[in-house]
């Protein structure tokens, strides 16, 4: 499958903690992109990080990428309780494809208690 | 409002029924999407669009059938669907069918939740 995958598939915390969410995959990429879900509703884009880029930083969002163990990582920092929401990863293919088309991962559900 | 506006939010319908799906995006985007999200599984890329042609169809079954009669509208037609059609429709679009390698990637409306009965 050429599909992400994250872990943990849920995570619970209380407000003020750190969040990790990881996520693998298994070909060569691009690029890698985070989203947002609430319930029941679109996705929104969180950040982007390329494929030569190796941390990147968006207010209390950071993500690290790992090429070389196909992985990444987005951290949320001083959790709120409105960050509770579903979050996927997604990535475009390096190659094999003529377009930019975006797989994504299962996504992990985080909860924040307030 | 993220700028992609889809319709109905819920959509409740029988086996037999036909429906469309509707989706209005005024972001002056040239590539638009077609997304099913099914409980406990990734998205599913459906249907991509480009300037109103389409480009790419992820082996859907003919019972959807999409439309993209300009740049800003994209609907897909239902008929004859299974229960196992139930889930949340979501259209995407982006600038151009490079779009998921900006910096901004993929603009998502709010989805259509489908229920087959």
């Amino acid at each position: 499958s050429q599909q992400g995958e994250e872990d943990p598939q849920a995570l619970s915390i209380q407000e003020g903690e750190n969040a990790t969410m990881n996520c693998s995959y298994k070909t060569s990429i691009n690029n890698l992109q985070w989203y947002r879900q609430n319930s029941g509703r679109g996705l929104v884009h969180l950040i982007l990080i390329r494929s030569n880029e190796r941390e990147k930083h968006s207010g209390r969002l950071r993500v690290t990428l790992d090429t070389s163990k196909k992985s990444s990582s987005l951290l949320i920092t001083a959790s709120r309780a409105a960050d509770t929401a579903s979050y996927f990863c997604a990535f475009t293919g390096a190659g094999g494809t003529s377009y930019g088309k975006l797989t994504f991962g299962q996504g992990t559900i985080l909860t924040v208690h307030p | 409002e993220t700028g992609v506006t889809q319709t109905p939010r819920h959509l409740v319908m029988g086996m037999t029924n036909k429906k469309s799906l509707k989706c209005e995006q005024h972001l002056g985007h040239n590539a638009m999407y077609w997304y099913k999200q099914s409980a406990k599984k990734p998205l599913e890329l459906m249907f991509v669009y480009s300037l109103e042609e389409r480009v790419e169809n992820n082996s859907v079954p003919s019972r959807f059938s999409p439309e993209c009669p300009n740049s800003s509208h994209l609907f897909l037609h239902l008929h004859t669907l299974q229960p196992e059609d139930s889930a949340l429709y979501l259209c995407a679009s982006s600038q151009d069918l490079q779009g998921a390698q900006a910096s901004y990637g993929y603009t998502f409306g709010s989805g259509t939740r489908l229920t087959v009965v």
